[in-house]
């Protein structure tokens, strides 16, 4: 089966850097995703790793450990608008349809 | 941009009653899926679709759900007799297998409210 942690919340200031930690338990792993989810709307993508190592855009930098099941996602230069649940998600293609296993979230908070 | 758009944004409906959401995935992708997310819980995977047949599904989509891609752009998921444990955000998303990382794009969703 399907495991992934994450912290529930996170509160961080304005303009700072912010390490969302994501850890997983998986058969058949196909790579790991983030999103960014804003209360009652979709998950938008940010971030995708498969490989090992870091993935950065922009603000945005995701990172992989397939061996240790871990990943992070880090925001720098944190605004207000960054206030929002993150998601971490693992595919797999265990049964075909390379679904994806989402943890239940990280709601980061943002002050001034 | 192209985006994935869903019909209707909410949809409020009695118990027992047979609903159906519909979807229009992004036009050159060709995996599709519907997940749902309860009130305060995490996004949870229904069923994903390729080739005009269901490749997985999950213990949650029984039997009284169904997916259909009825022409080449709509994709629609039925369910027949709603319970009240159905009421949640169902989210409709595709993905296409060229160039990219691969990622699967969601649509705004559809609020399912049964009474």
């Amino acid at each position: 089966g399907q495991n992934i942690d994450q912290p529930t919340e996170m509160t961080a200031t304005e303009g700072a850097i912010v390490q969302i930690n994501c850890t997983y338990q998986t058969s058949g792993f196909n790579g790991l995703f983030w999103y960014q989810q804003h209360a009652g709307e979709a998950p938008t993508f940010l971030s995708y790793n498969v490989l090992d190592g870091l993935e950065e855009k922009g603000r945005f930098s995701s990172f992989l450990s397939r061996s240790k099941g871990y990943s992070y996602l880090l925001l720098k230069e944190l605004q207000m608008k960054d206030s929002a649940s993150y998601l971490c998600a693992v595919r797999s293609f265990t049964g075909g349809g390379n679904k994806l296993t989402f943890g239940t979230g990280t709601q980061l908070k943002v002050e001034l | 941009e192209p985006e994935v758009t869903q019909t209707p944004s909410h949809q409020v409906t009695q118990m027992g009653q047979e609903v159906i959401l519909r979807c229009v995935p992004i036009s050159n992708h060709l995996y599709f899926y519907w997940y749902r997310q309860i009130l305060g819980q995490k996004v949870e995977f229904l069923v994903s679709f390729y080739n005009n047949e269901i490749s997985e599904k999950s213990e949650i989509f029984d039997d009284q759900f169904s997916v259909e891609r009825p022409d080449g752009s709509n994709f629609t998921l039925k369910i027949r007799s709603t319970k009240l444990e159905d009421s949640a955000m169902y989210f409709c998303a595709s993905r296409t297998l060229t160039g990219g990382p691969d990622t699967q794009y969601f649509g705004p969703g559809t609020r399912l409210t049964v009474l």
